[in-house]
């Protein structure tokens, strides 16, 4: 059974830039949710997909946007990099029954992601 | 809504000595709480969790925690700290899915010879 996986590791992007982050979930997870980790901050809940839809956003804006594909994997995009999106960010998946029925989630090991 | 406090930032113990990690939340419904371990350029590891039933909690290496309603509590505990046990914890809450948390602002557990 293997575990949750993020892709890639370490980022560094210019300000205005985009970017893509992947996440592929835990073998039989169907649900992914997202998490920004600043420094030093505990971990922001951006979004969640549950068999490939939106299932809950946390206050963020539109230029995070998301995507979860037939066989559960994940992306994060982030347009218009900003300084302050600098952050950790960490996927983690669940099986969920149904939309919100909640479970335990599982993390990867995050994606560092750097804007200069 | 929901939030999380966890009072002091920094703890420090030494070695064999008992841990405590304090953790209060602010919930309109009951809560599912949850504890989570992060060691450096790691993600996170869950460490133990509350949803319904027995207040006092056992989780993996050693640790518990104990669920009190009425001081909106739930405070991490370890009798004899060991050395790896040196990371970032973090109380998390929900009154959804387990998997959308929101989670505290973490307290580092430094432990000394």
């Amino acid at each position: 059974e293997t575990g949750v996986t993020q892709s890639p590791t370490h980022l560094i992007k210019t300000r205005g830039q985009q970017v893509t982050l992947r996440c592929s979930s835990q073998s039989g997870h169907n649900t992914v949710s997202w998490y920004q980790q600043a420094l030093g901050q505990g971990p922001q809940f951006i979004f969640q997909y549950y068999r490939e839809e939106e299932n809950g956003r946390g206050n963020f804006p539109p230029r995070f946007s998301g995507l979860q594909f037939p066989n559960y994997s994940s992306e994060l995009n982030v347009n218009a990099l900003e300084l302050d999106d600098s952050a950790l960010y960490l996927c983690a998946s669940s099986l969920d029954v149904s939309p919100g029925s909640g479970s335990e989630a599982f993390f990867g090991q995050g994606t560092r992601l750097t804007v200069v | 809504a929901q939030s999380v406090t966890q009072l002091g930032s920094h703890v420090s113990v030494s070695e064999g000595a008992l841990v405590l990690l304090r953790c209060n939340y602010s919930s309109s419904v009951p809560p599912y709480l949850f504890w989570y371990v992060q060691y450096p350029n790691q993600g996170l590891q869950l460490l133990l969790k509350y949803t319904t039933g027995a207040t006092l909690v056992k989780g993996i290496n050693g640790f518990e925690a104990e669920f009190k309603k009425s001081e909106t509590s739930f405070h991490l505990t370890k009798p004899s700290a060991h050395m790896s046990d040196a990371a970032e914890y973090f109380c998390a809450v929900t009154t959804g899915t387990a998997s959308k948390l929101t989670f505290g602002t973490g307290t580092r557990l430094q432990v000394t010879l």
